[in-house]
């Protein structure tokens, strides 16, 4: 079956610092791929998504890159700020269905 | 607009009392979802309706009932629910359920607490 595999953290930055939060994937066919972001207290957000292989998606500063070949959609960010601080969440939907398999989730926290 | 809308924001109830969440989209989607999702968890679903027919239910007890009344409106009925039922209740849409029209929009969820 498909399963989702990210950081599972916290992780803990300073603000204006990179983030890289590593997500890679094991489905069959050709899943679309998502990251989530979850404020405290709040639902979830679509923060991007790709539905290819060597789609980048992009949003808010943050890139992520379909990697078909080494099964990865990666996270990244050149400069947090302390309102990025939430939990993200890695996830992909299936070439044959509709189901969204998430990863545990990472939470981020950024310090000024 | 990519907005889904759920109410109430909070629900506190006894586990004998009846209540309703309910959840609307206008973005003329044609499935609709419910997750279910504890503190540090990733959500998990519950339901799907396409059409406004339930085509999916992930084995929930049940006391938890959905209901669509429209291609807008998602409802789900709780009764006789337990403590452990405590957790945020998310409401997801998307175009369909195909790849490539699946993108899942999420509302603010609610809170529910179980007495």
């Amino acid at each position: 079956g498909n399963s989702v595999t990210q950081m599972e953290g916290p992780v803990t930055l300073s603000e204006e610092a990179f983030l890289t939060i590593n997500c890679t994937y094991t489905a069959t066919g050709y899943p679309s791929l998502f990251w989530y972001v979850q404020y405290p207290g709040e639902g979830l957000q679509l923060l991007l998504k790709a539905t290819k292989a060597d789609d980048k998606g992009s949003n808010k500063g943050f890139e992520a890159t379909y990697r078909k070949e080494t099964t990865s959609f990666h996270l990244e960010k050149g400069s947090v700020q302390v309102s990025d601080s939430a939990v993200y969440f890695c996830a992909l939907s299936g070439s044959s269905n509709y189901k969204l398999t998430f990863g545990k989730g990472t939470l981020l926290t950024v310090n000024p | 607009d990519t907005e889904v809308t759920q109410t109430p924001k909070h629900l506190v109830m006894g586990m004998t009392n009846k209540k309703s969440l309910k959840c609307e989209q206008h973005m003329g989607h044609r499935a609709m979802y419910w997750y279910k999702q504890k503190a540090k968890k990733p959500p998990e679903l519950m339901f799907v309706y396409s059409y406004e027919k339930l085509s999916i239910n992930e084995s929930v007890p049940s006391r938890f009932s959905p209901e669509c009344p429209n291609s807008s409106l998602l409802n789900l009925h709780l009764h006789a629910l337990q403590p452990e039922d405590s957790a945020l209740y998310l409401c997801a849409s998307s175009l369909g359920t195909a790849p490539r029209s699946d993108t899942q929009y999420f509302g603010p969820g609610t809170r529910l607490t179980v007495l």
